[in-house]
């Protein structure tokens, strides 16, 4: 069955950095966009980041553009999200997901499969 | 991008169907076939529940349906029942070489 299953979250000051890792399995990894999204406690989902099926583009919000950034490593089945310059309001509940494994619909936001999220807080 | 457009609550007695809106622009809902819907559960990851505006996954029960038109997608919810009380987000695409965006979500009570 597919699973996705993040870590990598915790406490951290600002202007400090975190990585996020999302292991996948039960499904072709490589086939498949990956995408990061977001939520801000009691707040609503938020895109952050998505990297097409082979990394060969990826795309993100603006409120994390220049500080975060999507990789995936096959060998591994394991998406990443590496977040520089961390402030305040990136504290969030951050969810890896499963996109589109169609090569002209990397973009389309049919998030099959979610992981179970890790809480990113940022606070001096 | 801005955030599409939800109610901030709804809801309906058991048995009754409920409706939620997700407004948009030309840009977004209403340029392409592309919008989701997605129940959250408190504390819980979010469910896919409907893709390409009327699909339903396979599990998902025929209660859920979905619609567009124009620049406004809907949600119908119809044989309310109480395990349906949850968070609803749309999403939709935003075309090529940028990202999509979320609604900033409808609560449904069961009453």
């Amino acid at each position: 069955q597919v699973q996705l299953v993040e870590s990598g979250g915790g406490v951290v000051q600002p202007g400090r950095s975190l990585r996020l890792s999302c292991a996948a399995s039960g499904f072709t990894f490589s086939y498949y966009a990956m995408h990061w999204v977001r939520q801000a406690p009691g707040k609503g989902l938020e895109w952050v980041a998505v990297i097409y099926y082979d990394g060969s583009n990826k795309y993100y919000a603006d409120s994390v553009k220049g500080r975060f950034t999507i990789s995936r490593d096959k060998s591994k089945n394991t998406l990443y999200l590496q977040m520089n310059s961390l402030r305040a309001e990136d504290t969030a509940v951050y969810y890896c997901a499963r996109g589109s494994d169609d090569v002209w619909q990397q973009l389309v936001p049919n998030f099959d499969y979610w992981g179970q999220g890790t809480l990113v807080t940022v606070s001096s | 991008q801005s955030a599409l457009t939800q109610p901030r609550s709804v809801s309906g007695s058991p048995g009754q169907s409920v409706t939620i809106s997700c407004t948009g622009t030309s840009s977004d809902v209403g340029g392409y076939n592309y919008v989701s819907w997605y129940q959250q559960n408190t504390g819980k990851a979010p469910k896919l529940m409907i893709y390409d505006v009327s699909k339903r996954p396979s599990g998902v029960p025929d209660r859920f349906s979905g619609s567009k038109s124009g620049n406004t997608a809907s949600l119908t919810i119809s044989g309310l029942q109480s395990e349906d009380e949850a968070d609803y987000y749309c999403c939709s695409y935003a075309g090529s070489y940028t990202l999509g965006v979320f609604g900033g979500g409808t609560k449904l009570t069961v009453l």
